[in-house]
């Protein structure tokens, strides 16, 4: 069946230092979200990208999709401890409804 | 956006008994999603909740295991029956206002334990 692996399944990072999550889909996707879900929390969406090559930033987070639309990357450039939290992208194949990802779960040592 | 509400929060229960959850949001929504999150782990999608009809279940999730509502635009409920402690889990409701593309708003989650 259709899957969404992300790479790494954990990360940890110095306070300050970047972090890049990947995301890879085993089938073309029409568009792709990223949700963060805090620790003890419920997941909350990002961003949506749907253009091939799209890239959006959001202040230090920049998201990218992937040409062939079959992956996607999230980039944060100095991270903070707010950044702390588990990062999920979501794969839409066209039907109504969203394929998640496996995760990254991100810590930040102050 | 839309702001989700979801009962009980957390229930221990025994194996056999049934829990049904329930989902509020606070304004009309076009789809309403159930989902289920073992600790650490990745959202799976159990089913999509239709207005007015049944709903539309995913690979390895059945109706009579999982019976849901919905029985207008703001409300929701999910149904674990017949439990067991395989079922211990998180389950999340979720809703998008727009079409089938939207962005998916989650309740915080109902934290069941089967013993």
């Amino acid at each position: 069946g259709q899957q969404v692996m992300q790479i790494p399944q954990y990360q940890h990072v110095q306070e300050g230092e970047d972090f890049t999550t990947y995301c890879n889909s085993s089938t073309t996707l029409s568009n792709i979200q990223w949700y963060k879900q805090r620790p003890g929390g419920h997941p909350v969406f990002l961003i949506q990208l749907v253009k091939s090559g799209e890239v959006k930033k959001q202040k230090r987070l920049t998201f990218q999709f992937g040409e062939a639309k079959k992956n996607s990357s999230l980039h944060i450039t100095a991270t903070q401890t707010t950044d702390v939290g588990t990062y999920f992208c979501a794969g839409h194949l066209g039907t109504y409804k969203y394929i998640f990802g496996t995760g990254t779960r991100l810590k930040v040592l102050a | 956006s839309a702001v989700i509400s979801q009962k009980p929060s957390r229930d221990i229960c025994q194996r056999g008994t049934s829990l049904t959850i329930q989902c509020q949001v606070d304004s009309q929504v076009t789809m309403m999603f159930w989902y289920r999150q073992q600790p650490g782990q990745s959202l799976t999608l159990i089913a999509t909740a239709n207005q007015g009809s049944e709903a539309t279940y995913e690979s390895g999730f059945v109706i009579d295991k999982f019976p849901i509502s919905r029985p207008n635009l703001t409300f929701s409920t999910l149904t674990v029956s017949n439990m067991s402690p395989e079922d211990s889990s998180i389950y999340l409701c979720s809703a998008s206002t727009g079409p089938s593309t939207d962005t998916q708003y989650f309740g915080p989650g109902t934290r069941l334990t089967v013993l």
